[in-house]
């Protein structure tokens, strides 16, 4: 059964990079049934995408907001089973869960989440 | 790629119906047949209620119906019940891998 399970700080600095780590269990990273995706969460709003990538390294990061998508790196890591998200110069207006989701390929929805993660953009 | 568009808000008495529109575009709802729904209980990581504009996941009552037409995307819950009182978002596949969501809309059962 796969799961996912997101890592890193709760706590960023304005100006500063946000990273976090998502490990999957359960099925090989490098599956192709599957790519892996982030979204995100602000408190008391809605998701939004933030990209995703396949084992083999293809990045569609594809925001829906102009400005997130010239601050994101997706990566993978296929020893690890894991994928990295970076945001970088973040602000306040980044706080929000992070949720690290296993995207069904070929049916294009989300048939697991990771627990999310919260994330605080504050000096 | 913007949002797709969802009401903020529907309702219904238990035991009634409730639909719930997801208006998007020829670039994501009108041109793939990859529409998502997702529910969301407050504190609570989404779940998947239907794929592929209509699938039901195993688990999932058959009380939950998705359809599509051009670039709409509908998920109708019967027979409310309490437990179906939550935020519920659509999903399409937009290109290249990448997603997007409509922002949400809260059900709340009378």
């Amino acid at each position: 059964q796969l799961q996912l399970q997101e890592s890193g700080p709760g706590l960023v600095k304005p100006s500063e990079t946000l990273s976090l780590t998502c490990t999957v269990s359960g099925v090989s990273i490098s599956s192709s049934n599957y790519y892996w995706g982030w979204i995100r969460q602000p408190p008391g709003k809605g998701l939004e995408w933030i990209g995703s990538i396949f084992y083999s390294g293809n990045n569609y990061s594809k925001p829906s907001h102009p400005s997130l998508k010239s601050r994101v790196t997706i990566s993978v890591d296929t020893s690890k089973n894991q994928f990295s998200l970076r945001l970088n110069s973040v602000t306040a207006a980044d706080t929000a869960v992070f949720y690290c989701a296993g995207v069904r390929r070929f049916a294009d929805y989300v048939s697991s989440w990771g627990q999310g993660t919260l994330v605080t953009v504050s000096s | 790629q913007s949002a797709l568009t969802q009401p903020p808000s529907a309702s219904g008495s238990p035991g009634q119906s409730v639909t719930i529109s997801c208006i998007g575009t020829s670039s994501d709802i009108g041109g793939y047949n990859f529409v998502s729904w997702y529910q969301q209980h407050p504190g609570k990581v989404p779940k998947v209620m239907i794929y592929e504009v209509s699938q039901r996941p195993s688990g999932v009552p058959d009380r939950f119906f998705g359809s599509k037409s051009g670039n709409t995307a509908s998920l109708t819950v019967s027979g409310l019940q309490a437990e179906d009182e939550a935020d519920y978002y659509c999903s399409s596949y937009a290109d290249n891998n990448n997603l997007v969501f409509g922002g949400g809309t809260k059900v709340t059962v009378l």
